[in-house]
């Protein structure tokens, strides 16, 4: 069984670049959520995917945007990007069955370091 | 909105002995799920304890235990017999019975002193 796979572990653009980051599921896993985590601080989230579609997002700004795969693999892009965009992006899988959606047990990647000079 | 707080940015133990690390959180709701998260400099987010809101007895999972008082809003991680392998950041993570994402703590820097 693989776990989540996040590429690439680090990253630097410049202010205002955009860039894409990726996350291969855990086999068997159809949702994946993305979080941000600052230095120093605990992950925020930015948005969850299932079915291919958004299906929740925190207080993040519109040029924070997703796609997932028909394979459930998952990108984060982020347009525009500021200085305080620089932190560690985890993406985490999980699977779901139809209907109300009730916890599971979640697998998170090691995450993409990305610093915005 | 949920909140969860850990007010010790840092904790140190001496290997084989007992750590107690705090966390409490604000919530209005009735059922939900409360977590420990391990963060070593891999970076991935391990999962340590899970607890249930409804249910009473506090989860264990051998060296790890919680101390999980509802009515107080607080939720206590126990690390018994401390190993150098336990030292990392740990988080305490808050999720909806029926939610989409873990609202998470600050977190607590656990060093272990050999």
């Amino acid at each position: 069984e693989t776990g989540v796979t996040q590429s690439p572990t680090h990253l630097i653009k410049t202010r205002g670049q955009q860039v894409t980051l990726r996350c291969s599921s855990q086999s068997g896993h159809n949702t994946v959520s993305w979080y941000q985590q600052a230095l120093g601080q605990g992950p925020q989230f930015i948005f969850q995917y299932y079915r291919e579609e958004e299906n929740g997002r925190g207080n993040f700004p519109p040029r924070f945007s997703g796609l997932q795969f028909p394979n459930y693999s998952s990108e984060l892009n982020v347009n525009a990007l500021e200085l305080d965009d620089s932190a560690l992006y985890l993406c985490a899988s999980s699977s779901f069955g139809t209907g109300v959606i009730r916890y599971s047990g979640y697998t998170f990647g090691s995450g993409t370091r990305l610093t915005v000079v | 909105a949920q909140t969860v707080t850990q007010s010790q940015p840092e904790m140190s133990v001496q290997e084989a002995e007992t750590v107690t690390l705090s966390c409490t959180y604000d919530t209005s709701e009735s059922d939900y799920y409360l977590f420990w998260y391990k963060q070593p400099p891999s970076r991935q987010m391990i999962l340590v304890i899970r607890q249930e809101a409804y249910k009473q007895q506090n989860a264990t999972e051998n060296r790890f235990s919680v101390n999980f008082q509802k009515a107080a809003k607080s939720f206590s991680l126990k690390i018994s017999d401390s190993q150098l392998g336990d030292a990392a950041m740990y988080f305490c993570a808050y999720r909806s019975d029926y939610g989409q994402n873990f609202v998470f703590g600050p977190g607590t820097r656990l060093s272990v002193l050999p």
